[in-house]
């Protein structure tokens, strides 16, 4: 595809409930980042993907978030035991790689936990 | 830790005046500085970017300018309209963690009063 795609585009998981999300990065983009993003504020750094290799998982914000690109290409982030404070549009973003190079957004999963 | 500022939070402007948006960063080390736009419930799409070597740069109406001994840079639109009401996230990467997550600003709504 032309751009990054992230599926689904919105999700209501009960708490409690597993959830996956998945990304689809441009082809041929080494870099691949996942991003929380709360209402109204900006997007929180959760993990980096160089190919397949997870490099830093510095802001996964507790061990029920697992994040995995067994292939290089497409990525998921699964949340497990879901709470209400998950609730947030987790974005997706990839790059071509290398240092300052332009990360490319998908339109997001907005995930709403009840 | 790596953070960011934004401000102001909210800016209204009449078309055709000029909108400046401000951040501060922590980390003397970052050397890469995106700004992306976000319309609602869109992707952030990058409009201007500026490196650590560079002391200003310009796009059409739009210009950045990066003081590295301040720790500051800046977002300049000239002229605006209707179409550059979203809101603007700064960021900055490339800091002593080595890796190339952005750590995004808090956000700025900009709005243009026809």
């Amino acid at each position: 595809g032309a751009g990054v795609s992230q599926s689904p585009r919105y999700k209501v998981a009960k708490r409690g409930q597993d959830v996956a999300l998945r990304c689809d990065p441009i082809s041929g983009h080494v870099s691949l980042f996942w991003y929380q993003q709360a209402l109204g504020q900006g997007p929180e750094f959760l993990t980096y993907f160089q190919n397949e290799a997870q490099l830093d998982k510095s802001g996964l914000p507790s061990d029920r978030f697992f994040a995995e690109r067994p292939e290089g290409s497409v990525s998921t982030l699964k949340i497990q035991r879901t709470q209400q404070e998950d609730s947030a549009v987790y974005l997706c973003a990839s790059s071509l790689g290398g240092l300052n190079t332009e990360a490319f957004f998908g339109q997001g999963t907005r995930l709403t936990v009840v | 830790g790596e953070n960011v500022e934004q401000h102001p939070s909210t800016l209204s402007v009449q078309e055709g005046d000029s909108a400046v948006i401000k951040c501060t960063y922590s980390d003397s080390a970052s050397n890469y500085f995106p700004w992306y736009k976000q319309e609602l419930g869109k992707r952030p799409q990058l409009i201007i970017d500026i490196r650590s070597n560079v002391g200003e740069k310009k796009d059409q109406r739009i210009a950045v300018t990066l003081n590295k001994t301040a720790k500051h840079f800046s977002l300049h639109i000239t002229e605006t309209q209707p179409e550059d009401s979203a809101v603007y996230f700064c960021a900055a990467s490339g800091g002593f963690s080595g890796t190339y997550k952005y750590i995004f600003g808090t956000g700025t709504r900009l709005k243009v009063l026809a």
